[in-house]
């Protein structure tokens, strides 16, 4: 099945902290990778894509995530997090389903602790 | 500039009201999208328009009517909601088919 899976509902980071949030999609090919962030009553906002090439990938904020096509997974990082960094995370991948579409994770949910 | 707008911001409506919300973009996108989100879910694709003409449409309820008035625009009418429809209604447009670039979203509460 066409998928994208965000096994991490919940993560807790202490400010200053490191931090890497897990995606792994299921597809037959490679599709073309994202990560939005969403703060609470708002919109969905990239913070980086991956395509092709370099398979590590500068985004946003001080963003980056890796792809490794072994593993199916996307993986977003952040080497010091910050208080305003908590949100909710998605990853997405565009996929064909009959037509190409925005696969969306569940999401997960990231809290900063001072 | 990758800047969507919509309007309301919030919207609250009866049952038996007819509304409509709108959604702008000015990057030259020729395709448009309207999702709908729930508290806590990610969101859910309801409906596309490429090049101006409606190209998707995901088993929407017939209470949901878009229009995509020339390509910088997109609306969606709204008529005899129910209060299950309340959610955030979000806004994206892309190039073509790749990266979707997204609106702030109108919250929508049906009473």
């Amino acid at each position: 099945a066409q998928s994208v899976t965000q096994p991490d509902i919940h993560i807790t980071v202490s400010e200053g902290a490191s931090l890497e949030l897990r995606c792994n999609y299921s597809y037959g090919a490679t599709p073309y990778l994202f990560w939005y962030v969403q703060s609470p009553g708002q919109g969905l906002q990239l913070l980086l894509k991956y395509f092709s090439g370099d398979t590590l990938v500068q985004g946003i904020k001080g963003f980056e995530a890796e792809f490794k096509r072994s593993q199916s997974s996307f993986n977003l990082r952040k080497p010091s997090v910050h208080w305003s960094d908590a949100a909710e995370y998605f990853c997405a991948a565009l996929m064909n389903t009959g037509f190409q579409k925005l696969v969306f994770g569940t999401g997960t949910r990231l809290l900063v602790s001072p | 500039d990758t800047e969507v707008t919509q309007t309301p911001k919030h919207l609250v409506m009866g049952m038996t009201n007819k509304k409509s919300l709108k959604c702008e973009q000015h990057m030259g996108h020729r395709a448009m999208y309207w999702y709908k989100q729930k508290a806590k879910k990610p969101p859910e694709l309801m409906f596309v328009y490429s090049y101006e003409k409606l190209s998707i449409n995901e088993s929407v309820p017939s209470r949901f009517s878009p229009e995509c008035p020339n390509s910088s625009l997109l609306n969606l009418h709204l008529h005899a909601l129910q209060p299950e429809d309340s959610a955030l209604y979000l806004c994206a447009s892309s190039q073509a088919t790749d990266t979707q670039y997204f609106g702030p979203g109108t919250r929508l509460t049906v009473l």
